[in-house]
Parts: structure tokens; sequence; C-alpha cells
């Protein structure tokens, strides 16, 4: 079963505008903890923003924000005044337990392109 | 801010043949992650170590083994290859295997010809 939905494919923006990035997890676990990457066409993949799921405020990095709604278990970022730098893909991710430890579960991505 | 460091950043191999591909991660860090990347999909992990053992496996071939050195660096090595082995390998590092954020090296691109 699908545990991490990210249900954009693709996505253009105007430069300068929001942009919403959905993501919505299923886990059975009490705690786990949400990630988002960003994998530009260089291939490299940057973290972030990191969201526990025990947290009580939503996590906000600079322009990246963390819209954490745990009842939905979806966890949206919001990047804010977006850039022709910010286009490429993001992945959502989630850390669950593997054994004794833990593995990253990842969507299929987002392909974001800002227009100028 | 030292970043995980990953050698070579592209290889051609042929079918059949091996490849070793390396991995320094984030000083003081004790774990290591090794994804594979298929084109246009996500990550898929692979293995990952914890103070030079290893601490969990995911959908890694019986035909790639890795390990990880009293300096904490890993070496992924792969044989026989094939064709669909083609993909971006990616390292990550953490300090720990519980709740800490991986940290991803900038991969190596193999390509199997």
């Amino acid at each position: 079963a699908q545990k991490i939905t990210q249900t954009q494919p693709g996505m253009f923006v105007q430069e300068k505008e929001a942009v919403t990035l959905d993501c919505t997890y299923d886990t059975s676990d009490p705690s786990y903890g949400l990630f988002w990457y960003k994998q530009p066409s260089s291939g490299e993949m940057i973290f972030l923003i990191y969201q526990g799921s025990y947290d009580q405020q939503n996590a906000t990095e600079g322009r990246y924000s963390l819209n954490f709604q745990k009842a939905r278990k979806s966890a949206n970022l919001v990047i804010s005044a977006s850039q022709l730098g910010d286009s490429a893909m993001y992945f959502c991710a989630m850390r669950e337990p593997l054994g004794g430890n833990y593995q990253l579960i990842w969507g299929a991505g987002t392909k974001l392109i800002i227009k100028p | 801010a030292a970043g995980v460091i990953q050698s070579p950043r592209h290889l051609i191999k042929e079918k059949r043949e091996t490849a070793t591909l390396k991995c320094y991660p984030i000083p003081r860090h004790d774990t290591v992650y090794w994804y594979q990347q298929g084109p246009g999909q996500d990550p898929q992990f692979l293995i990952s170590f914890y103070e030079k053992m290893q601490s969990d496996k995911g959908s890694i071939p019986d035909r790639f083994s890795a390990q990880q050195f009293s300096d904490y660096h890993s070496e992924l090595n792969m044989s026989s290859l094939e064709l669909g082995d083609s993909a971006l390998y990616f390292c990550a590092s953490s300090f720990g295997t519980g709740q800490e954020t991986q940290y991803f090296g900038p991969g190596t691109r193999l390509l199997v010809l």
C-alpha cells in the first residue's frame, strides 16, 4: 500500500507567488517523522524541512514551511515568494521503523517549474 | 559546513562488470544509508550501517554488497552489473539511527552499457 502520496506530478507557478506541494501519508505508528527534499536537475538531494509527529507547531525554515495536519495525515510544503531557483523535483518522505531502526519511505515526487 | 562526499560522481560500466561506489559521511555522523534512484523514480532504500555494522537491509540485490569501515566511510560493491542497475546511487548520513535527519551526498550516476 502506498504510504506517501504526492498527488501533483507537476506544477507551474509564476515567480514570486506562493506554492503548496501536497503530501499525504499513512502510518499506524504514533511516532514518525516527515521530511521534504528538493532534487534539482543536477541530481543532488537537498534536505529542506522536517516535522516530527509530536511537534506541536508547524516547522518553518526560511521560505519553507510545513502545513502539518495530523488528523488528516497531511504534510504539505509551502514555499513563499517562489524563485526561479526553486524549479526542481520535490519529494516528501516519511521515516518509519524497519527492524530495530528506521527507513525513509518516499513519495513519487512533484516536479515544480517556476515561470519568470 | 562539510557535506557527504561520494565518489566517483559518474561511472560507466559494461554488463557483467563490477563497480565500487564510495561514500564519506559528514564528520561525526555514524550512520550511512545507500539508496538507488532509477530514472524518473523515487529513491529506493538499499542498505544502512550504524557504527560499522549493518543495521537494515532494503531492496538490495544479492549481487551487491556494502560495508562501513573504521573511519565510517562506506563502500557499495556491485558485481555482475545489469542494464537495469543504471541509476543514481545516493549515500546519506546521519548521527544515530533514530529521529535524526538523513543528509544526502551528490550521488553517483552509474550507466551500464
